[in-house]
This record gives structure tokens, sequence and C-alpha cells, in this order.
């Protein structure tokens, strides 16, 4: 069975800039959720979506947002990027929500 | 309080060497205590899971010790080995809204020298 695929693996953007990275979850998972990792912050949840429905939402501003497609594909985009937006983002799936998740590899992205 | 608190950062251990990793919650409301881990240009990876009911569970080296009572539940890791050197997170899930949440600790690096 296929794991999560999550592309681009690696990004460099520049401030202001907006970018879109894509996660493709597991056949049959329905459950797609987004953190953020960073060195000092560790696995900050951003944001959580079920059969295209945003479930939960972490606490990151409006320059964050998701969607998720019929077939349980989803993407988040952040505008206007800032430097602090510099970090690993890490998409994870599930068959429903909960403990179990299983994470793909993350796009790192570089905000100069 | 939705947070779990991982203590310490980093770790440094011999090989052979047992590894301990400790976390503590405040929400009684956490259902499920999973530990991850993750290698380096890797996404974390379920490494066991335990429920407040049970005080210890056992997968191999990798053991759960949990004290409801103190709020705190630790991962062992018995004759730690170069492959195990690694970032751990705990982690505590709980039920709102008809969804499960999970909440992560910050991370433990720990390095197991050969």
């Amino acid at each position: 069975k296929a794991g999560v695929t999550q592309t681009p693996r690696y990004l460099i953007k520049t401030r202001g800039q907006q970018v879109t990275l894509s996660c493709s979850p597991i056949s049959g998972h329905r459950s797609v959720s987004w953190y953020q990792q960073t060195p000092g912050q560790g696995l900050q949840f951003l944001f959580e979506y079920f059969s295209e429905t945003q479930r939960n939402k972490g606490n990151f501003p409006g320059r964050f947002s998701g969607r998720q497609f019929s077939n349980s594909r989803s993407e988040m985009n952040v505008s206007t990027l800032e430097l602090g937006d510099s970090a690993l983002y890490l998409c994870a799936s599930s068959r429903t929500s909960g403990w179990e998740q299983f994470f793909g590899p993350g796009t790192r992205l570089t905000v100069l | 309080q939705q947070q779990v608190k991982q203590s310490p950062q980093s770790l440094i251990v011999q090989k052979g060497g047992i590894s301990i990793i400790n976390c503590a919650y405040e929400n009684t409301a956490f259902d499920y205590f999973p530990w991850y881990q993750q290698f380096p240009g890797k996404g974390p990876a379920l490494l066991i899971a335990i429920r407040p009911d049970v005080s210890e569970k056992k997968e191999g080296r990798f053991t759960i010790s949990f004290n409801k009572s103190a709020k705190q539940f630790s991962l062992h890791i018995m004759d730690s080995q170069p492959g195990d050197s690694a970032t751990y997170f705990c982690a505590a899930s709980w039920a709102q809204g008809g969804s499960e949440k999970l909440v992560f600790g910050k991370g433990t690096k720990l390095t197991v020298n050969p």
C-alpha cells in the first residue's frame, strides 16, 4: 500500500509570495491533517480535513488555508509568506481521525 | 490545558544503555497516548501507544510506562542501538466535536553512540 505522498519536497520562496503544497493520503483514508514543524516549536497542528470539510483548525493566521478534494487529496496554501513561515510542512492521513496518523515525508519550505 | 510537556529536549546514550523520555499532561480528557519516531528526512511514524487504563505496554525493546495519578508517561528504550537515533514525540489525543484531536510534545532528539 502506497504511503502518504507530498509534493513538492522542497520549495524556496521570497517574502510576500504565496505557495501551495499538495498531499495525497493513503488509499481509503478520508482524514488529512497538516502540521508545521520547526526546531523550536515541534509539531504544530494547522488543520484537519475530512470528506472535503475542514473539521478542526489550529491557531494559525488566516494566511494559512487548505482544502480537500473528493478523492481525499488535500492542498495547503500560504499567502503573503513571511520569513517565520520557513518550516517543514507535514501532511498526515488516517481513516477517520485520531491518534493513529500516517505522515508523509514533508515539504521543506524556505522563505527568503 | 491541551498540551503535553516533554523532556529532555535531547538525550545521548551509549549503545546498550536505557533511554528514558518523559512526558506530562494536565487534561484528564486525554484518552490515548501515542509515541512517534522521526528519522532525519522522514515524517514521524507511530511507534507505540497506550490507553490511560493500562499502566505499561511493551513492544520489543520499547516500553511505555503510564502513571495516571501523576499524569505522566514515559518511553523506555532498552538496549538502545545506534539505529534508534531519532527524534521522539509523545502525544495525546482526545475526543471533541465528533472527532479525535491530537497534540504533540516538542520532541526529544536521541543520539545513541556506538
